[in-house]
């Protein structure tokens, strides 16, 4: 089955900027969208075909694709991006949707 | 506005049976895919099942297939996921989620609910 592998913590200052990546085999050939999730809430759709933001996310937020690995990039951080963030694929070949481990950012 | 309300989770024995439901409102719900995702206390997300926006088309995770049915009542705008021979490891947030599409494919799920908990414990 397909694997998704994120790093599981990520710390930087406020107005830094943060780099959560996500390797996959060839995961360039897919389109990889981007969740943030605060505790006790549900998952928020924050990137969407690799690089596309949903209406109402920030320009802060931006996402790239390429070979083995997705990056989601948040530009000056601020303390309220501070949540899990999780990648994910459709593994066509299996018909299963697959995330990532997750990865928390945490703002110092 | 989209809404998703889940309901059914609480506490059940192992080895017993118990349904979801998911009330969508402000979209189609018969033109999109819906699915299940769940997450462990303190784990990450974890998809579940999915059903295409007719019902002909369904997919499950390995870990409940053959335990677990998704279907849909289009009529109703409703979700459900019925969940049979429970065991300790599927104790989790269940959330509903809709796709971007009709049917399995590429978009995310731009949508969720606040998910309800399922508890399976003795």
């Amino acid at each position: 089955s397909y694997v998704l592998t994120q790093p599981p913590s990520v710390s930087v200052a406020p107005g830094k900027t943060a780099s959560i990546s996500c390797g996959g085999s060839s995961i360039g050939s897919k389109s990889v969208h981007w969740y943030q999730q605060k505790p006790g809430q549900a998952p928020v759709l924050v990137i969407y075909y690799d690089s596309d933001r949903p209406s109402g996310v920030p320009e802060r937020f931006s996402g790239s694709n390429s070979e083995n690995t997705a990056t989601l990039t948040i530009s000056r951080v601020e303390a309220g991006d501070e949540a899990d963030y999780y990648c994910q694929v459709w593994d066509g070949g299996s018909a299963h949707w697959v995330f990532g481990g997750g990865t928390k950012l945490t703002v110092l | 506005q989209v809404q998703l309300v889940e309901s059914g989770g609480g506490v059940v024995q192992p080895g017993r049976s118990l349904g979801l439901s998911c009330a969508a409102s402000g979209f189609s719900f018969s033109n999109y895919a819906m699915h299940w995702v769940r997450q462990a206390p303190g784990k990450g997300l974890e998809w579940v099942a999915l059903i295409s926006y007719d019902g002909n088309t369904i997919y499950y995770a390995d870990s409940v297939r053959g335990r677990f049915t998704i279907s849909r009542d289009n009529s109703r705008n409703t979700l459900f996921l019925q969940m049979s021979s429970l065991r300790a490891d599927d104790t989790a947030v269940y959330y509903c989620a809709k796709d971007v599409r009709s049917v399995a494919g590429t978009g995310g799920f731009p949508y969720w609910g606040q998910g309800t908990l399922v508890t399976v414990s003795s």
